[in-house]
């Protein structure tokens, strides 16, 4: 089985300019996750889809970031513009309804 | 939504000593995972648990479900240096929101 896949592995951008990432999940995995996870601490949490659907942005800087999950499999989050607190991983996740979390490699942000 | 509190936040242990982390949630919670995150990789799932009391066990490490549902601990025996990493706990909402704890980081002394 396929595991998620994450692209690209490493991006560095200046401070105001966009960026996007990539996923593609497990199929057949209704729930897909995006976080942010900066260096020494926790995944947090930025998004979460059931299908096509959003069930929870709340920690989403809707100000500078957007995501969407078209047709209910592929996903992409963009930074727009982007901060030098945004370097981080970020870090896709899909699982089938409230089962094992099965995550990508990740995408190593720096902006400088 | 659920938060989950970890303590110790970082644990040096000598190989072959015994340790536990601990995951603490001041609300209920429906069921708790356990993920683990080598240095540069992913997390990883290593466990659920779901019922009061729960007790799993993998080789070398012992998962618990606090009674209340509001705690749980991973406890490792014999640590070797394939346990180095990070143990993440993280909890589930109703609509499979997947909240995570900050960590606990393991270093290994050989």
């Amino acid at each position: 089985e396929a595991g998620v896949a994450q692209s690209p592995r490493y991006k560095i951008i200046e401070k105001r300019q966009s960026v996007a990432f990539w996923c593609n999940p497990i199929s057949g995995h209704a729930t897909l996750y995006w976080y942010q996870q900066i260096l020494g601490q926790g995944p947090k949490l930025l998004i979460q889809f059931q299908n096509n659907g959003v069930v929870d942005d709340s920690q989403l800087p809707k100000d500078r970031f957007s995501a969407e999950r078209l047709k209910g499999v592929d996903s992409t989050l963009k930074i727009q513009p982007a901060k030098l607190e945004d370097s981080a991983v970020y870090l896709c996740a899909s699982s089938s309804l409230g089962s094992v979390a099965f995550f990508g490699q990740g995408t190593r942000l720096t902006v400088v | 939504g659920q938060q989950v509190m970890q303590i110790p936040q970082y644990q040096h242990v000598q190989e072959g000593e015994d340790f536990t982390t601990y995951c603490n949630s001041s609300t209920t919670l429906s069921n708790i995972q356990w993920y683990k995150q080598r240095p540069g990789g992913h997390p990883v799932f290593l466990i659920q648990l779901v019922k009061s009391g729960e007790v799993k066990k993998q080789k070398r490490l012992t998962f618990q479900f606090g009674e209340a549902k509001k705690n749980s601990s991973l406890h490792i025996t014999a640590t070797q240096t394939t346990d180095v990493g990070t143990y993440f706990c993280a909890a589930i909402s109703n609509d499979y929101k997947l909240s995570f704890g900050a960590g606990t980081t393991v270093t290994v002394r050989a």
